[in-house]
């Protein structure tokens, strides 16, 4: 399964734009980049997803490099409620083997 | 319309016991997925269940099982439970397997089981 690494903290200051970063670097061709995230004691929450080109959705905007090897999820402003854990997630051929790993942990100050 | 539905939402079982938790999709979806999160290895994929067949299973042992009925409702189990399967059960549905269909990945807010 292709592996994504992230950092495992992040912070961020209310109403300033926030930039979480994605490593995947033996990603295939054919696999899509999810992100997703976790608030407290609530199931993950789809947050956005993309191929190749950049994608924009209500909740967020999904950066991808040319290469494929990095992405970026892009908050535009922070709220207390994107206080969460973040997911950055490789899907293989099929859709299968939804690996989660360790995460994000971004913390959002007033 | 209703989001993922996962009952129990907390159970408390004795070591050795056998559990049975319940997860209804949301409608219309026929995928089923379940993962086990607990703190030292957070998210964990158990299986994947559509159109009541199993597509998947992550590596876990044969004491964790799971069924998917025409509904597409389903149920995991869990037999002669360890103290170390005390955990987060989520589950997820999606409109189907494939991979254009993931972005429609719902969560539960999950069956918080103690082992005691």
């Amino acid at each position: 399964d292709a592996k994504t690494t992230q950092p495992n903290s992040m912070e961020s200051n209310e109403e300033e734009p926030v930039h979480l970063p994605c490593n995947h670097s033996t990603i295939s061709g054919t696999d899509y980049i999810h992100w997703y995230r976790q608030l407290p004691s609530q199931g993950p929450e789809y947050v956005i997803h993309g191929l190749t080109s950049n994608v924009n959705n209500r909740m967020a905007s999904l950066a991808i490099a040319e290469d494929r090897k990095s992405s970026t999820l892009i908050l535009h402003r922070a709220t207390l409620r994107d206080a969460a854990v973040y997911y950055c997630i490789l899907s293989d051929n099929y859709g299968q083997n939804f690996v989660f790993g360790p995460g994000t942990r971004l913390s959002v100050l007033p | 319309k209703a989001g993922v539905t996962q009952t129990p939402r907390y159970l408390i079982k004795t070591r050795g016991q056998q559990v049975t938790l319940s997860c209804s999709p949301i409608s219309g979806h026929r995928s089923v997925s379940w993962y086990q999160q607990t703190p030292g290895q957070g998210l964990q994929f158990l299986f994947e269940y559509f159109s009541e067949t199993q597509r998947n299973k992550g590596n876990f042992p044969g004491r964790f099982s799971g069924r998917q009925f025409s509904n597409s409702r389903s149920e995991m189990n869990v037999s002669t439970l360890e103290l170390g399967d005390s955990a987060l059960y989520l589950c997820a549905s999606s409109p189907g397997p494939d991979r254009e269909e993931r972005y429609g990945y719902t969560f539960g807010s999950g069956t918080r089981l103690t082992v005691v």
